[in-house]
């Protein structure tokens, strides 16, 4: 079975600054997704960043970029520049590819951006 | 393009009771995907279909079932509510059965009092 473990439940950062969320995962597959959800107060799940397990380029998103380490299982989310906006609880997500689109998360780390 | 919409927002049922979740997915997507919050659990998958058809289940007793129509919108139904089905249910939409990429809604909160 898959598991993805987010061992920070909580982060607060000031504007501007550089942020890293951490996520570590186990699994038995070789073909699988990555993702980072983030869900605002009240507000819906959206799609942040993924990334394909097959590639070894880290994948970037403007300000959002990944720290991907396949051997040792790890997949960290860095926010560069962090804005206000930014405030939300972040969902590290695992898909098996081809194995329908079950997501399996992890419990979330909360982010709190201040002035 | 409308995204996903889920109806209705909020519900208040009683222990016992059933209830049915609706969900509409975006326009051409043929995927659909449920998935309970709790502050407790986390996210959890429920179940998903394509087609008309269950795909994929997770670990939820059979109290908890859905169905999709041929339009692709989805239902879920909860039989037998208890206090622990209080939750956010969200429901989120992909093109195909293949597709990495979802698209969530705003959810249900569902109170069980």
């Amino acid at each position: 079975a898959q598991t993805v473990t987010q061992s920070q439940p909580e982060m607060s950062v000031q504007e501007a600054e550089t942020v890293t969320l951490s996520c570590t995962y186990d699994t038995s597959e070789s073909n699988y997704y990555l993702f980072w959800y983030k869900q605002p107060p009240s507000r819906q799940m959206i799609l942040v960043i993924r990334q394909e397990a097959y590639k070894q380029q880290n994948a970037t998103e403007n300000r959002f970029s990944v720290n991907f380490q396949k051997a040792a299982k790890s997949f960290s989310l860095k926010i560069s520049d962090s804005q206000l906006g930014d405030t939300a609880m972040y969902f590290c997500a695992f898909m098996v590819n081809q194995a329908g689109t079950a997501l399996i998360f992890g419990k979330g780390t909360t982010l709190s951006v201040s002035s | 393009k409308a995204g996903v919409t889920q109806t209705p927002r909020y519900l208040i049922k009683t222990r016992g009771q059933q209830v049915t979740l609706s969900c509409s997915p975006i326009s051409g997507h043929r995927s659909v995907s449920w998935y309970q919050q709790t502050p407790g659990q986390g996210l959890q998958f429920l179940f998903e279909y394509f087609s008309e058809t269950q795909r994929n289940k997770g670990n939820f007793p059979g109290r908890f079932s859905g169905r999709q129509f041929s339009n692709s919108r989805s239902e879920m139904n909860v039989s037998t509510l208890e206090l622990g089905d209080s939750a956010l249910y969200l429901c989120a939409s992909s093109l195909d059965s293949h597709s990495y990429e979802q698209y969530f809604g705003p959810g249900t909160r569902l109170t069980v009092t």
